[in-house]
């Protein structure tokens, strides 16, 4: 049963506009949630993440929004730009440090130039 | 750094053999795990390891082995291939300082069992 998911399989988005990328789960001992950027041929990469104590994190042009009520947390890119096209995996853990990190089906965003 | 190398990068092999999937770190990051990544399901755990000597399962060890003789290197066994094991196989570690910790990816092995 998938503990995280990401119902959007695909996203477009213009240039410059803003993208937003949402991801629930179901698991209540989740505490720890992360956004991967992936291309094509290569591993994911780490982008950004929150712990449950906070309900925003922000790096440059990206910021995580978590809501633990109702268990969702979304990427918002602003503004976006071609080379931010590629796979978008959300990620959650019961801690920080824990061994098991249950990954999301990813959504894959397309920037029109 | 070379951060985590996979080899090999493409692999075809018949129902019934057996290969080792190789990984290695030069980050000297204790914490090391396999993921594989089927279309539909995201990214699943295999089975990690949190230092030499020590191993675990994950979310989907079946038909896997692994072993952790060295900090560096942590190779991922198919005993004996199925045709439900083709998939992309991702080795990844991360270190165990601060409370942000992330995982480093490999760029992969894709796999295919005819």
């Amino acid at each position: 049963d998938q503990q995280v998911k990401q119902n959007s399989p695909s996203l477009s988005v213009q240039e410059g506009r803003i993208s937003i990328l949402n991801c629930d789960y179901t698991n209540s001992m989740f505490d720890y949630f992360l956004w991967y950027k992936k291309y094509p041929a290569e591993g994911p990469t780490f982008l950004i993440s929150i712990s449950s104590i906070k309900d925003k994190n922000e790096d440059g042009r990206f910021t995580v929004f978590l809501n633990k009520s109702a268990k969702h947390l979304s990427l918002h890119i602003v503004p976006s730009q071609p080379g931010d096209s590629a796979v978008y995996f959300c990620a959650a853990s019961e801690a920080s440090g824990a061994n098991n990190l249950f990954f999301g089906t990813g959504t894959r965003l397309t920037v029109i130039p | 750094n070379a951060g985590v190398t996979q080899t090999p990068k493409f692999q075809v092999l018949k129902t019934g053999q057996s290969m080792t999937l190789q990984c290695a770190q030069d980050m000297n990051h204790e914490y090391m795990s396999w993921y594989r990544q089927d279309p539909g399901m995201g990214l699943r755990l295999i089975h990690y390891s949190v230092g030499a000597g020590i191993t675990d399962q994950g979310e989907v060890p079946n038909g896997y082995n692994v072993s952790r003789s060295t900090t560096e290197d942590f190779p991922l066994r198919l005993l004996s291939a199925a045709p439900s094991q083709t998939s992309v196989y991702f080795c990844a570690s991360r270190g165990t300082s601060g409370y942000t910790d992330t995982q480093y990816f490999g760029p992969g092995t894709r796999l295919t069992v005819l």
